[in-house]
């Protein structure tokens, strides 16, 4: 079964207001989850690394107050998109390392959310 | 900057034939190498990880190799059928992952 889940799976929204995303380690602490936000036919594009306790790492171009990362707990991280636009309308996903593991697969993925603005 | 190159972008083949995806990795100081699967709509499946010590994974009719030198890595998918139309990704894995630009696959009848 999923070890990371990621609600809601599909959001709509108007234009200008926020909209919360979670994303949850089932049974283990991630220390690290990372957000990626995926456009229409194109690659997933990693948008911040979110670490337990402090502040989120941004890449490159994304705007860290439109995109808001909370990780306050070990099993929770929060992707919040404020005043959202059309523009915003995508494919955004998750995924948590498992710090227990030190070799194979140690990323788990969301399943990730869709979301509209309108 | 590690750049993840995909070739082809698109692919349409008959059902039966045996394909090949590339993904070509400029920075060769990764730690694993991973293929996914991507459905329309939907998130991504786990297709096959290699770890950085390894040359090449295999499950069913899935085998993925690994060159680290040359920066490439290749999943061969035998025998293909319309089941596995979907874009396939590939991602390599530093302290966080870098996609490559996707392959779409098109497995017709």
């Amino acid at each position: 079964g999923a070890v990371v889940s990621q609600h809601p799976s599909r959001v709509i929204c108007k234009s200008g207001t926020s909209v919360k995303i979670e994303c949850r380690s089932l049974d283990f602490q991630a220390t690290t989850m990372f957000w990626y936000r995926q456009f229409p036919k194109q690659s997933l594009m990693l948008m911040a690394t979110s670490n337990e306790g402090s502040k989120a790492t941004y890449e490159q171009g994304v705007e860290k107050d439109k995109f808001l990362i909370n990780h306050a707990s070990l099993t929770l991280s929060t992707l919040t998109v404020t005043s959202a636009h059309p523009e915003d309308s995508s494919f955004y996903i998750c995924s948590a390392r498992d710090p227990r593991k030190h070799s194979g697969n140690t990323i788990y993925f969301g399943e990730g959310s869709w979301l509209t603005v309108v | 900057k590690q750049e993840v190159t995909q070739i082809p972008a698109a692919l349409s083949v008959p059902e039966g034939e045996n394909l090949v995806l590339n993904c070509s990795f400029t920075d060769s100081a990764i730690y694993n190498l991973q293929w996914f699967r991507q459905d329309p709509g939907k998130g991504l499946t786990s297709l096959l990880l290699i770890q950085s010590s390894q040359r090449e994974q295999t499950s069913g009719r899935l085998n993925a190799s690994l060159d680290k030198s040359s920066g490439r890595s290749t999943l061969y998918i035998a025998a293909s059928q319309p089941g596995d139309s979907a874009t396939y990704l590939c991602a390599v894995i530093l302290d966080k992952l870098i996609f490559g630009t996707g392959t779409r696959l098109q497995v017709f009848p």
